[in-house]
């Protein structure tokens, strides 16, 4: 059975940096991607950006762009992502997801990583 | 910026159906959107229910279908329940810089 767990919530201060691991497990992982999508407090799912769990190729929202970084660990089947520079505006839950490249089918999720930004 | 569109809220009363769309600013949505539908709980991640239009995965209910009317994909509920009271959002392919678009989301009360 496919399943992704996340890391634990994190609090951080304006300016910081926050780092959220995705582990998967119950599938080949290098031969899916995962997106990362977070969730503001009442806000729409918003999309962050993608890797390709086997080349580390990514794409991310230009939104993010120069502060969002997404890596990979295929020996530990992990994926990773770093968001800088942290705003009040970045509080949200983070989720990573499972999809087969290329194929628009996205399918499992992580659990969500609460991300609260505070001074 | 595209932006994809949802009803806000929607109402239906247990065995009921009722039909969710998604609208798309860049105009007439395809296949080649891959929509897919997502159902979302409070406090929990979303779960996939649709993917490429009309495909459900193994755990996705029957009652669930997916379709495209009027160049607008739509998720469809049949013999609502009240386990189906949910957020429901839609997810679009654009390609480009930003491929990946979530829909506002739909707030379904069963009444």
């Amino acid at each position: 059975q496919v399943q992704f767990v996340q890391s634990g919530a994190e609090a951080k201060e304006p300016g910081a940096s926050v780092k959220i691991s995705c582990k998967a497990s119950g599938y080949f992982f290098s031969t899916y991607g995962v997106h990362w999508v977070r969730q503001a407090p009442g806000q729409r799912l918003e999309w962050m950006g993608w890797v390709n769990a086997g080349s580390g190729n990514t794409h991310y929202s230009q939104r993010f762009q120069g502060r969002f970084i997404i890596t990979r660990d295929t020996s530990a089947s992990t994926v990773y992502m770093e968001l800088s520079s942290l705003t009040s505006e970045d509080a949200a839950v983070y989720f990573c997801a499972q999809e087969a490249p290329g194929t628009g089918v996205w399918d499992s999720w992580g659990q969500g990583t609460l991300v609260t930004v505070s001074s | 910026q595209t932006v994809v569109t949802q009803e806000p809220s929607l109402t239906v009363s247990p065995g009921g159906t009722v039909t969710l769309t998604c609208a798309s600013s860049t105009g007439a949505v395809t296949s080649a959107n891959y929509p897919n539908w997502f159902q979302q709980k409070p406090g929990q991640p979303p779960r996939s229910l649709i993917f490429s239009t009309t495909n459900k995965h193994s755990w996705t209910p029957a009652r669930f279908s997916g379709s495209l009317l009027g160049g607008r994909p739509a998720l469809t509920l049949s013999g609502v329940q009240p386990d189906d009271e949910a957020e429901y959002y839609c997810l679009l392919y654009y390609g480009g810089a930003q491929p990946w678009v979530f829909g506002g989301g739909t707030k379904l009360t069963v009444l």
